[in-house]
Parts: C-alpha cells; structure tokens; sequence
C-alpha cells in the first residue's frame, strides 16, 4: 500500500499551458518535500512545506500544503519543456525515514 | 561542496552473480539511505543508516541483499546472488539533520542495474 498517492501518473501538456499535481495520504505529516527527477539523475529538491495551509512559490510553481497536512499540491503556471520530468512529493513518517510518492510524470512539448 | 557520489553508474551481470555498489555521502551528513527505483516510479528504501548503525532496514530483502557503513562514512549495498527481477536503479541519498529538515536529502546519480 502505497503511503503516499499522486496524481496524475502521467501528463502531457503544451507549453504554456498550466497543470496542478497531487500528492495524497491518509497520515498526518510533519512536513512534507516535493523533488524533481531528470533521467538519468537522482531527485532534486524543491521545496519543504511545513505548516498546514502554508503556500510557497518557486518562480512559476506553487506549492501548497493542505489545512490538515495530510495533502499537498503543485501547480505550475505556464510550463516549459524545461519543466519535463519525474515529480515526486516524499514525507518523513517517523524519526528520519523519508517515504516517496509513486511520482507524476510531465511532459512538455514544444 | 561535492555531491553525493554513487558508483559505478551502470552494471550488466548476468543473473545469480554477485554486483557490489559504492556511496560516498556529502561530508558531514549522518544519514544516508538506499533506494531501489524501477522506472517511471518513485524510489522505495531499501534500508537508512544514522551514521554507523542500521536504523531501519525493513524493506532490504536480507536473503540477498548486504549493507554495511564502516566509520559511519562510505555505504557499499551488496546483491548475492542477483535476480532478474533486482534490475533497477539503485540511489544512494545522505542528509544532514534528518529527512525533515528544510534542506531534505541528497542524492547521486545513481547506479542503473541490468541483470540478464
């Protein structure tokens, strides 16, 4: 059972077009991060969201946190082909332990 | 500051040989972790260290997989003998102060596994 489930698992849109990703659990987080994967790299780190409700934004991505930290979302205004890859939301359950998400893949075309 | 380095970055074996892969975490980071990642998916851990100690290995299939972290520094994650079925991506990450800190963890490039 996976702890952690985003959606879509695949998207592929037009550049300029907008798009909102979902991560979903039942559990309750602490904090919970969002990363990007390239092929043939390991993930990056985004963002770490915190407090329940919180929003950050990283240039034309937003991330949001849900009131019960049980949910978060990314949305991304205007993508790029630049923006193509594996997004991942990960949390830790307990002490160090940092859980993944099965990951959406987007694909920006030109 | 260096990355986290994994190596090699690619091995083909032929199934039920032995492979061995190499993780050299940023300085200074007490925790590291290994994660097998099929593709297109999320990584899933195969076991986490704070520093020398082997703090949660429940998902390391134990019949064939091996880790050690001698001086709470390099990791080396071994397969004896491997299967078809271990093909993946093998990621090596390491943290400073936890997975929940603001800064996350850091990954390698990883090592692509090809078992035939």
């Amino acid at each position: 059972t996976q702890l952690l489930e985003q959606s879509p698992q695949f998207l592929s849109i037009q550049e300029g077009e907008n798009l909102t990703v979902y991560c979903n659990s039942s559990s309750v987080f602490s904090s919970l991060q969002w990363y990007r994967q390239e092929p043939g790299e390991g993930p990056v780190l985004l963002v770490t969201v915190v407090t329940g409700g919180e929003v950050k934004k990283l240039k034309r991505l937003t991330f949001q946190f849900g009131d019960a930290r049980k949910d978060s979302s990314l949305h991304i205004t205007a993508a790029q082909p630049g923006d193509t890859g594996l997004y991942l939301c990960a949390a830790s359950e307990y002490g160090n332990k940092l859980v993944f998400g099965a990951g959406t893949i987007l694909r920006v075309k030109s | 500051e260096a990355g986290v380095v994994q190596s090699p970055r690619y091995k083909i074996i032929e199934k039920k040989q032995p492979v061995a892969f190499w993780c050299n975490p940023i300085s200074g980071h007490n925790t590291l972790y290994w994660y097998r990642q099929n593709l297109g998916q999320g990584p899933e851990l195969l076991i986490r260290y704070e520093n020398e100690e082997a703090v949660d290995d429940s998902q390391l299939p134990k019949d064939r997989f091996s880790a050690e972290r001698l001086k709470g520094v390099d990791s080396t994650l071994k397969i004896q003998p491997a299967e078809l079925g271990d093909s993946a991506v093998y990621l090596c990450a390491s943290s400073l102060a936890g997975a929940r800190s603001e800064r996350g963890a850091f990954f390698g490039q990883g090592t692509r596994l090809t078992v035939v």
